[in-house]
């Protein structure tokens, strides 16, 4: 069976440090990998998606970027943290090549930029 | 862009009630799905809608995909305080199946 692990679960960072959020599919070969945000428990932003190894497609101009150096490693970076940048941050996959194929997320990382 | 507009925004019901809320879009979806999050966790994939029509259930959960293909509905049955927690409907973006579009959610809160 296919599984993800996102970590950390919880993170405090202070303004102006960096980031970087790791995500891993197991049990799946080739999948597609999503970043997303939620704030305030609502709302799921796209933010990343990759359909290979070293393709990123960014949906949101903003101070993040995102890297997928593995088939099944999809990693979550920046270099200067923002106060805007607290909130939920989910990974998700889908299998690729079969069109309308559901999301399957992560527990998510809880970031708080203080 | 796709918008998927989806009500209540929020709920409260007694334990044991019946639970209805739903999705509507001004264009078409050829797949519905519906997640739940738990506080603190990620969404969890309830049941998929490919089909028109269709009407698929999940132990105590319901949903249907719309004749029109611009709505779904999900309804749960004898609701229990496990149930409490964020019910979002969702579908692929026109513009690129592979990203989905997802509604605002509605909270639902299972009072004793």
């Amino acid at each position: 069976s296919q599984t993800i692990h996102q970590w950390p679960a919880t993170l405090v960072q202070p303004v102006g440090s960096p980031l970087s959020l790791e995500c891993t599919v197991e049990g799946t070969s080739n999948p597609n990998l999503y970043w997303y945000r939620q704030a305030a428990g609502r709302g799921l932003q796209l933010l990343f998606y990759s359909v290979g190894i070293g393709q990123i497609s960014s949906e949101v101009p903003q101070n993040l970027s995102a890297s997928r150096p593995q088939d099944r490693q999809f990693i979550l970076s920046s270099k200067k943290l923002l106060l805007s940048d607290s909130g939920f941050y989910l990974c998700a996959w889908s299998y690729r090549g079969s069109y309308n194929s559901p999301l399957h997320f992560g527990n998510g990382t809880r970031l708080t930029v203080t | 862009g796709q918008q998927l507009n989806q009500s209540p925004q929020s709920m409260f019901i007694q334990e044991g009630e019946d639970v209805s809320m739903n999705c509507t879009s001004s264009s078409i979806f050829n797949t519905w799905l519906w997640y739940k999050q738990d506080p603190g966790e990620g969404p969890v994939l309830l049941i998929a809608l490919y089909k028109a029509g269709e009407l698929t259930s999940n132990g105590r959960l319901t949903a249907q995909f719309g004749i029109t293909r611009k709505d779904s509905f999900l309804n749960i049955s004898a609701s229990i305080p496990s149930d409490v927690g964020i019910y979002f409907c969702a579908g692929p973006n026109s513009g690129s199946a592979r990203q989905l579009t997802f509604g605002s959610g509605t909270q639902l809160t299972v009072l004793p």
